[in-house]
């Protein structure tokens, strides 16, 4: 079946520890993005890759770093200067659409918690 | 800047009763992309419609229907006939302008559906 995958599913982090988050699609989508949400709003973004070996910041991307080295996959590391990293993390993909906008797909999510 | 504004927090209803949750955005561009997604308590994020500035038609699918109004910059979501399963949280997202691509998420609006 196709579709997007996240692991884990929930996440316990110490602090001052680094954590990677896993987002793999087999939807042949070129664009993939993280999104952080948080009890009770919207979600927002984080990074954003539109093709192999690129990304951009979105609007929350201090303490987070990613990687775009296959089409299938884009994890998340949040690293220890993130200062409030728990939160449900959620990863898209969409397909480019010449002179349009994409649709986002999303996976299932990761609940990270920091002790 | 762009901004969308869901005013309903939290809204409850018995079953088999329409429900319309109301979403409002901001935007300079003339041509946009608004969307509703649907958030289960499993977190998954399901895409439930899309629509462009340049279409004001309303859309039913289903019990679905969805009432775009440009001159008021709503984009309102009713549920007819709800059902308990249609308990979730529901977002109005907006992209526009640029290449990016970027959605800006309301909060969302809890739907809560008694039997």
């Amino acid at each position: 079946d196709g579709g997007i995958t996240q692991s884990p599913k929930y996440l316990f982090r110490k602090e001052g520890q680094n954590v990677t988050l896993s987002c793999e699609q087999n939807l042949n989508h070129d664009a993939m993005y993280w999104y952080r949400q948080d009890p009770g709003q919207g979600l927002r973004l984080i990074y954003y890759s539109q093709i192999v070996n690129d990304f951009q910041k979105g609007d929350i991307a201090e303490g987070y770093s990613v990687s775009r080295e296959k089409k299938e996959s884009f994890p998340l590391t949040v690293t220890s200067a993130q200062k409030n990293p728990t939160a449900f993390y959620l990863c898209a993909s969409s397909i480019r659409v010449a002179g349009s906008t994409d649709t986002q797909y999303f996976g299932p999510g990761t609940r990270l918690t920091v002790l | 800047a762009q901004k969308v504004t869901q005013a309903q927090t939290e809204i409850s209803v018995v079953e088999k009763e329409d429900v319309t949750l109301d979403c409002v955005y901001e935007t300079r561009d003339t041509t946009y992309y608004l969307f509703w997604y649907k958030q289960p308590p499993s977190g998954e994020l399901v895409f439930l419609i899309r629509r462009n500035s340049f279409d004001e038609q309303n859309e039913i699918s289903g019990r679905y229907s969805w009432n775009f109004q440009k001159s008021t910059s709503s984009f309102n979501f009713t549920i007819t006939a709800s059902q308990v399963v249609d308990s979730a949280v529901y977002f109005c997202a907006l992209s526009s302008g640029g290449s990016a691509r970027q959605l800006t998420f309301g909060s969302g609006t809890q739907l809560t559906v008694l039997p």
